[in-house]
């Protein structure tokens, strides 16, 4: 049972590439989620998805865009990268009122 | 306001202490609580989930959460070395998706 998968692990991307963060959960869960994770500021909700079909700004959307490919998949989009988007992101997912469950995180670095 | 506050430490401790975590949230309307632990460069994992107010205890972990004066604890008995990680505090609303974390708080316990 993998959980959250999320793909890459690492990535570098100059300033203005764009690149899509893949996300698949094996829970059937309804709700996925995105974070980042930046020192002192915990996680902030990017974007998250409560069911298949809608997609909702969180804290953070600004740069961000998202795609609730099916009930498994919910990608991330970053369209123009920016040094103030290095961070760390996850991707959980979850059933409403219940926990989140959290992929291992993508390492991410815009030089 | 951030709607989920937490002391960000560091917090370093000896073996063996208790140890006291803590969290103050300002949305009415949350209703559930988790702890969620977090070791370096992985995915947050949950820890302890509850409801309402009251207390939840689990082997060495005690969560409390007293809804009045908006306060949520996590209290770690006899800490040991491997409990060395960043503990994050969330909170949900039973008719919303959205998890609220707190900025973590980074722990390490001493042999």
């Amino acid at each position: 049972n993998a959980g959250v998968t999320q793909t890459p692990k690492f990535q570098v991307l100059k300033t203005g590439q764009s690149m899509t963060l893949q996300c698949a959960q094996d829970m059937n869960h309804n709700s996925m989620y995105w974070y980042r994770q930046d020192p002192g500021m915990g996680l902030r909700l990017i974007y998250y998805s409560a069911s298949e079909g809608t997609t909702d700004k969180g804290e953070v959307p600004n740069g961000y865009n998202v795609s609730r490919l099916n009930k498994r998949e919910f990608s991330l989009r970053l369209e123009s990268a920016a040094p103030s988007q290095t961070s760390v992101y996850f991707c959980a997912s979850r059933v409403l009122n219940t926990e989140a469950f959290f992929g291992q995180g993508t390492r991410l670095t815009v030089v | 306001q951030k709607e989920v506050e937490q002391d960000p430490g560091p917090l370093s401790v000896p073996e063996g202490a208790i140890v006291s975590l803590n969290c103050t949230y300002s949305n009415s309307a949350f209703q559930y609580f988790m702890w969620y632990r977090q070791y370096s460069r992985k995915g947050p994992e949950l820890l302890m989930y509850t409801y309402s107010s009251g207390n939840k205890e689990d082997g060495r972990f005690t969560a409390q959460v007293d809804k009045s004066s908006k306060y949520i604890s996590l209290f770690i008995r006899d800490s040991q070395p491997s409990d060395s990680a960043t503990y994050l505090c969330a909170a949900g609303e039973t008719s919303g998706s959205r998890l609220t974390f707190g900025e973590g708080t980074q722990l390490t316990v001493n042999p």
